[in-house]
């Protein structure tokens, strides 16, 4: 079974520009989740999906921040237009069922440069 | 909001065991879960605690105390492999499941 996938691997692009990061979770897991780290900082939770729904997007730093998982299955999440401060790992994670046991599968992340 | 304090970093001698400890803040959580991740790598799970007490998988226990605010994560048998990131993470909470991380423990194994 595949694990969760994001693509790209690494982005670098100018302060201004727009970029979108697309993230495949394990088949058949309704919950996805956003998060990022940025350099010295822990792992920040950005939001939560249900299916296509947001369940919880307590986490998006500022309307600059677009996330949608239209048809439930993949998720993409653009940031327009990028900042410095924007600069970090973003992950995508995963898992089964919205149980408080359930583990999240995390993705191997997207390393986007701001410059 | 919640907040979590692990050390920055620890060494140990392989074959030996290490204890990384984590305490937190928080007004309400289902559990605390322990990540690892290798060179910036995904994070992998490997345990967690929703009730109080010690949990056994293999090589790793983790310990939770809702009382004292503190848990730990406990290596056995140290390998080179283990060394690596280790992030104690409370997840959710009045909810909400998001997972809210410390900033980690680096863990260096030696020969």
């Amino acid at each position: 079974e595949a694990g969760v996938t994001q693509f790209p691997s690494h982005s670098v692009i100018e302060k201004g520009q727009t970029v979108t990061l697309r993230c495949d979770p394990i088949s058949g897991h309704d919950n996805l989740y956003w998060y990022r780290r940025v350099m010295g900082k822990e792992i920040k939770f950005l939001l939560h999906f249900v299916k296509e729904s947001k369940q919880d997007e307590s986490g998006m730093p500022n309307n600059r921040f677009l996330a949608e998982r239209t048809g439930g299955t993949y998720s993409t999440l653009k940031v327009q237009p990028a900042e410095l401060e924007d600069s970090g790992v973003y992950f995508c994670a995963s898992s089964q069922g919205t149980s408080r046991y359930n583990e999240q599968f995390f993705g191997p992340g997207t390393r986007l440069t701001v410059l | 909001g919640q907040s979590l304090e692990q050390p920055s970093e620890v060494t140990a001698v392989e074959g030996a065991i290490v204890q990384i400890n984590c305490t937190y803040q928080t007004s309400g959580f289902y559990g605390l879960s322990w990540y690892q991740q290798h060179d910036g790598g995904a994070p992998t799970f490997l345990s967690y605690n929703a009730l109080d007490g010690l949990e056994e998988t293999g090589r790793f226990s983790s310990f939770l105390s809702r009382s004292d605010s503190y848990g730990y994560l406990l290596l056995q048998e140290l390998q080179m492999k283990d060394s690596a990131s280790y992030f104690c993470a409370l997840q959710g909470g009045a909810g909400s499941y998001q997972l809210t991380f410390g900033k980690g423990t680096k863990l260096s194994v030696i020969p």
